[in-house]
């Protein structure tokens, strides 16, 4: 069973259009990190959200921490090629657990 | 500055094998953390290490053991590997708990096993 659920798993869109990624768990945690990995390498890290209601903009992308923090979402505008890859979502805080946990990802594909 | 760098890129084992995976950092992060990631279920803690001479079983640390030596190096076993082993591995590190700061990757570690 996981903890934080990704949605949609796979999305294919066309250059231009804007998207949103959802990181969902009944599980409150302290913070939640978004990360991008391209094919081959390691997970690259976008974003921390630490406060319950948080908005955190990286250029077009938009991080937002829900008010219980149990839940994150991912907004892209414009999306563009170079956004293709695999989001993942990780929370922190877990009762017992002294690391990172993640969810199973959103593989974007955009097409150009 | 290499970060966090992983050895061998790739490797085919016969089941029984064993191996040992070897990551390095050069950041001075006292956390280091080993996962595997499979299709469809994201990334999963084997085990991590909060400090030189520590370790700590993660959510699927059976059929693996690890070593903290020394500060920078942090290494992955496989005593018998298993074809339900296949899977590509990663190693992370992070200056203080991954909740906290970012956890910086390597390139990841391809095995198979037949």
């Amino acid at each position: 069973t996981q903890l934080l659920e990704q949605s949609p798993q796979f999305l294919s869109i066309q250059e231009g259009e804007n998207l949103t990624v959802y990181c969902n768990s009944s599980s409150v945690f302290s913070s939640l990190q978004w990360y991008r990995q391209e094919p081959g390498e390691g997970p690259v890290l976008l974003v921390t959200v630490v406060t319950g209601g948080e908005v955190k903009k990286l250029k077009r992308l938009t991080f937002q921490f829900g008010d219980a923090r149990k839940d994150s979402s991912l907004h892209i505008t414009a999306a563009q090629p170079g956004d293709t890859g695999l989001y993942l979502c990780a929370g922190a805080g877990v009762t017992g657990r002294r690391a990172l946990t993640f969810g199973s990802g959103t593989r974007l594909q955009v097409q150009p | 500055n290499a970060g966090v760098t992983q050895t061998p890129k790739f490797r085919v084992l016969k089941t029984g094998q064993s191996m040992t995976l070897l990551c390095a950092q050069d950041m001075n992060h006292e956390y280091m953390y080993w996962y595997r990631q499979d299709p469809g279920m994201g990334l999963r803690l084997i085990h991590y290490s909060v400090g030189e001479g520590t370790t700590a079983k993660g959510e699927v640390p059976d059929g693996y053991n690890v070593s903290r030596l020394k500060k920078q190096n942090f290494l992955l076993g496989l005593e018998s590997a298993a074809p339900s082993q296949t899977s590509v591995y990663f190693c992370a590190s992070s200056y203080a708990p991954g909740w906290a700061y970012e956890q910086y990757f390597g390139p990841g570690t391809r095995l198979t096993v037949t």
